[in-house]
């Protein structure tokens, strides 16, 4: 069965710190995986998107890694702001329609 | 540039009412999508489109109907809604060409509760 997990369900660290969310899937045979936003009440910002060939990407202060093999992801956030609090969500992609979901990582970053 | 609209943004049904839920994209995006999340859980796939009318289940179907006309629309119908039917619901959209998906956009959900 294809599933994502995402460990820690909560992290709350203080401002400044450089941190790390996981997100580790069963079937390495994906397409591609998704990092995304969600700020409450609101919908889902995407943030990454790693095809299968690559092993990283990165948007500011963020990087996304990808190791297939060991089938893992890791959301690298550099120097933590408090307007990084969300909850960050893993999706990763096995066909045209089918996308998987971790349950998601809720950040805190405290001032 | 909209993306992907939804409505309404909140609704509380009485068991056994119906409604529809709407999205649209002006995206020309070909792929479209309904999810549903539940409290501390990961987005479970309703139905998805993959162009005009052509619609297909996903995960959790039951209790639910979509139609795609257009293009840009994908709403969701609910038919004689049960309080297992509480959830936020998220409409998506994406452009898959080549079996290359170049990402998902969401809309900002409807948030349904049934009393």
């Amino acid at each position: 069965k294809q599933e994502v997990t995402q460990i820690p369900a909560a992290l709350s660290v203080p401002e400044g710190e450089n941190l790390v969310l996981n997100c580790s899937f069963t079937d390495s045979a994906i397409y591609n995986l998704q990092w995304f936003r969600q700020d409450p009440g609101k919908g889902l910002t995407s943030l990454l998107l790693i095809q299968s060939s690559q092993r990283e990407q990165t948007s500011g202060r963020l990087n996304a890694s990808l190791d297939k093999s060991s089938g893992r992801s890791t959301l690298y956030i550099a120097a933590s702001q408090p307007g990084d609090s969300a909850t960050y969500l893993c999706a990763v992609r096995y066909s045209n329609y089918q996308l998987i979901w971790g349950a998601g990582t809720k950040l805190i970053i405290k001032p | 540039n909209a993306g992907v609209t939804q409505t309404p943004k909140f609704r509380i049904l009485k068991i056994g009412q119906s409604m529809t839920l709407q999205c649209a994209q002006d995206m020309n995006h070909n792929y479209m999508y309904w999810y549903r999340q539940d409290p501390g859980m990961g987005l479970k796939l309703i139905y998805y489109s993959v162009g005009a009318g052509i619609t297909d289940k996903g995960e959790v179907p039951n209790g639910y109907n979509v139609s795609r006309s257009t293009t840009e629309d994908f709403p969701l119908r609910l038919e004689l809604a049960a309080p297992s039917q509480t959830s936020v619901y998220f409409c998506a959209s994406s452009y898959l060409r080549d079996s290359n998906n170049y990402g998902y956009t969401f809309g900002s959900g409807t948030r349904l509760t049934v009393v």
